[in-house]
């Protein structure tokens, strides 16, 4: 079975631009979660979405957002960036059962300058 | 809300060594997950813990939740090079909650 499937590894945006994020679940997965990772503030959870609604969200403003299509792909969006929102971003699928484990992407590492 | 603290927050090994990470809680927990980040790769689940007291074994991994289920800790017996990364618990309450990770435990081991 193919893995969480993450594009672009990597990317390098100007301050003020937008950016979005794809994230291709493990087939049969309809949970897909985002989280962003820092050296300074580890792992953080910016939002979890199932069958096409974001089921939760972390602290994150909200030039933050996300989406997931039918067929539970997900993408995320920041837009107006800034130079703070440089980190990998992650993804990361599950089955739909309470506390399923988290099947992680390899990630896209952002670089705003 | 929930707040976990896991320490230490780096920990530098010789090869050979033992090493154990201990995740603390505030709150009850439904249960916890723990999970290994290489460097330069992504987190990869490695155990669910759920009843109180429970210990479980993966090599020379051992896994263990409190009786309180309040913390939980992760032990490493006779550390080889590949046991390099950080390791992260994810404390859950239940239901459909985010899950949130700990500060995760930097761990070297020196060869």
């Amino acid at each position: 079975k193919a893995g969480v499937t993450q594009t672009p590894r990597y990317l390098i945006k100007t301050r003020g631009q937008q950016v979005t994020l794809s994230c291709s679940p493990i087939s049969g997965h309809r949970s897909v979660s985002w989280y962003q990772q820092t050296p300074g503030q580890g792992l953080q959870f910016l939002f979890e979405y199932f069958s096409e609604t974001q089921r939760n969200k972390g602290n994150f403003p909200g030039r933050f957002s996300g989406r997931q299509f039918s067929n539970s792909r997900s993408e995320m969006n920041v837009s107006t960036l800034e130079l703070g929102d440089s980190a990998l971003y992650l993804c990361a699928s599950s089955l739909d059962r309470v506390n399923s484990p988290l099947h992680f992407g390899n990630g896209t590492r952002l670089t705003v300058t | 809300g929930q707040q976990v603290m896991q320490i230490p927050q780096y920990q530098h090994v010789q090869e050979g060594e033992d090493f154990t990470t201990y995740c603390n809680s505030s709150t009850t927990l439904s249960n916890i997950q723990w999970y290994k980040q290489r460097p330069g790769g992504h987190p990869v689940f490695l155990i669910q813990l759920v009843k109180s007291g429970e210990v479980k074994k993966q090599k020379r991994l051992t896994f263990q939740f409190g009786e309180a289920k309040k913390n939980s800790s992760l032990h490493i017996t006779a550390t080889q090079t590949t046991d390099v990364g950080t390791y992260f618990c994810a404390p859950l309450s239940g239901g459909y909650q985010k899950v949130t990770f700990g500060t995760g435990t930097k761990l070297q081991v020196i060869p």
